[in-house]
């Protein structure tokens, strides 16, 4: 059964710093690996998406790495803002109707 | 833009009532999804339907049913809603059938209370 873990539960930084969010699985069978940002109360956003033959994807201020063979990805965020406060999800594929997710990191940016 | 619309952002229901919560996608997408979202147990799948009147279980379809009439709209049905069913619901849709590479879309969430 695969099984996804995000590493810190909790983030809190100050503005302007880079920081990293990790995502480990346990089946690198996958098909893709999906990052999701989530505000307080509402549905999920769509930051990026790897698929399982790619090494990174990057988007603005984000970048996202895929390791398949060790089960990992990272979220890299430059220069954080406040606005980036959120809690942010990773979620692989690994069947077609199937999106299995991560318990989620808690980031918060101070001014 | 993808568009997933949720017909209610919040719901207050009594328990032993069928509820019903809808869920309509406006860019042809032939999968759609529902998952519930609970503090410490994440997001868990439901059901999901790769085509019209197609339905496949998820992790969790105890106490719950699914209807896919028309292509752009996915239904979430409790029969009888009970207090363990309060929790956030969130529907989601991808592009094509069979093929796993495609992002998942996701709509604003309905948050359902059961008393």
């Amino acid at each position: 059964k695969q099984e996804v873990t995000q590493i810190p539960a909790a983030l809190s930084v100050p503005e302007g710093e880079n920081l990293v969010l990790n995502c480990s699985f346990t089946d690198s069978a996958i098909y893709n690996l999906q990052w999701f940002r989530q505000d307080p109360g509402k549905g999920l956003t769509s930051l990026l998406l790897i698929q399982s033959s790619q090494r990174e994807q990057t988007s603005g201020r984000l970048n996202a790495s895929l390791d398949k063979s060790s089960g990992r990805s990272t979220l890299y965020i430059a220069a954080s803002q406040p606005g980036d406060s959120a809690t942010y999800l990773c979620a692989v594929r690994t069947s077609y109707g199937k999106l299995t997710f991560g318990q989620g990191t808690i980031l918060t940016v101070h001014p | 833009d993808v568009k997933v619309t949720q017909s209610s952002r919040y719901l207050v229901k009594r328990t032993g009532e069928k509820v019903f919560l809808e869920c309509v996608q406006d860019m042809d997408h032939e999968n759609m999804f529902w998952y519930r979202q609970d503090p410490g147990l994440g997001l868990r799948l439901i059901y999901f339907s790769y085509d019209v009147k197609m339905k496949e279980k998820g992790d969790i379809p105890e106490g719950y049913s699914v209807s896919r009439e028309k292509k752009e709209r996915f239904s979430l049905i409790l029969e009888s809603a009970s207090t363990n069913q309060t929790s956030m619901y969130l529907c989601a849709s991808s592009l094509e059938r069979g093929l796993p590479y495609n992002e998942q879309f996701f709509g604003p969430g309905t948050r359902l209370t059961v008393l």
